[in-house]
């Protein structure tokens, strides 16, 4: 039974299109998180949202948009893709934001 | 502003070996340090964790020690096996909501 899991694992797409990537965690916690892992696997996170309200949001083209339907849930969708959006996508939860994070398997996203 | 820096890799180490990977922060006050492990095709796993000074984290026969004086947090394990091959990331959390400020990562490879 996966405690985070994201979908689609891989992502291949057209400069220019839309698409979105799903999260859910069932471990009950009330934080989630965006991280971006670059090709020499450096991760940042991008947002962060606690009983659905949004509390981090670094700096990051407005093209990406976060989604929170509920407190297990968090969802990122990203407009008019770039080829330097290509990245691994984490997914993450905790609870209380005490950094001990429980992370997705990551969502492969290749823009050609 | 906070940041963490590691030692670059990649490792390449015999089975059974010692190991050191260096890990030093900078960061105002006093956050809380992780080390979280990443294995091929995954994403990350907390390993272990330190929140005050002089703290000993240990998981799986790894350890790290808090060390304020040199601001450090390096890890440790005396016999490494073919199955700790992986990427290990040093992280911070600044009580800023669970964002996880992460160092490079470091690439350990285990040969038999």
């Amino acid at each position: 039974d996966t405690a985070v899991s994201q979908t689609p694992k891989y992502l291949v797409t057209q400069m220019g299109n839309d698409k979105s990537i799903k999260c859910e965690q069932n471990l009950g916690h009330d934080t989630m998180y965006w991280y971006k892992q670059d090709s020499k696997k450096f991760l940042k996170i991008m947002f962060s949202y606690n009983n659905k309200e949004l509390i981090i949001n670094e700096t990051v083209p407005n093209r990406f948009s976060p989604k929170s339907p509920d407190k297990a849930h968090l969802n990122l969708h990203i407009n008019s893709l770039e080829l330097g959006d290509s990245a691994v996508y984490f997914c993450a939860s905790s609870q209380g934001g005490n950094g001990e994070a429980f992370f997705g398997q990551g969502t492969r996203l290749t823009v050609v | 502003g906070n940041s963490v820096t590691q030692m670059e890799g990649p490792v390449t180490l015999s089975e059974e070996a010692f190991l050191t990977i260096n890990c030093t922060y900078t960061a105002t006050g006093y956050p809380s340090l992780f080390w979280y492990v990443q294995y091929p095709g995954e994403g990350l796993q907390l390993l272990l964790k330190a929140t005050k000074a002089d703290d000993k984290g240990s998981n799986k026969g790894f350890e790290a020690t808090y060390r304020k004086e040199t601001t450090s947090f390096h890890l440790e394990k005396g016999s490494v096996q073919v199955s700790d091959s992986a990427v290990y990331f040093c992280a911070l959390d600044y009580n800023q909501g669970g964002k996880l400020i992460f160092g490079q990562g470091t690439e350990l490879s285990v040969k038999p």
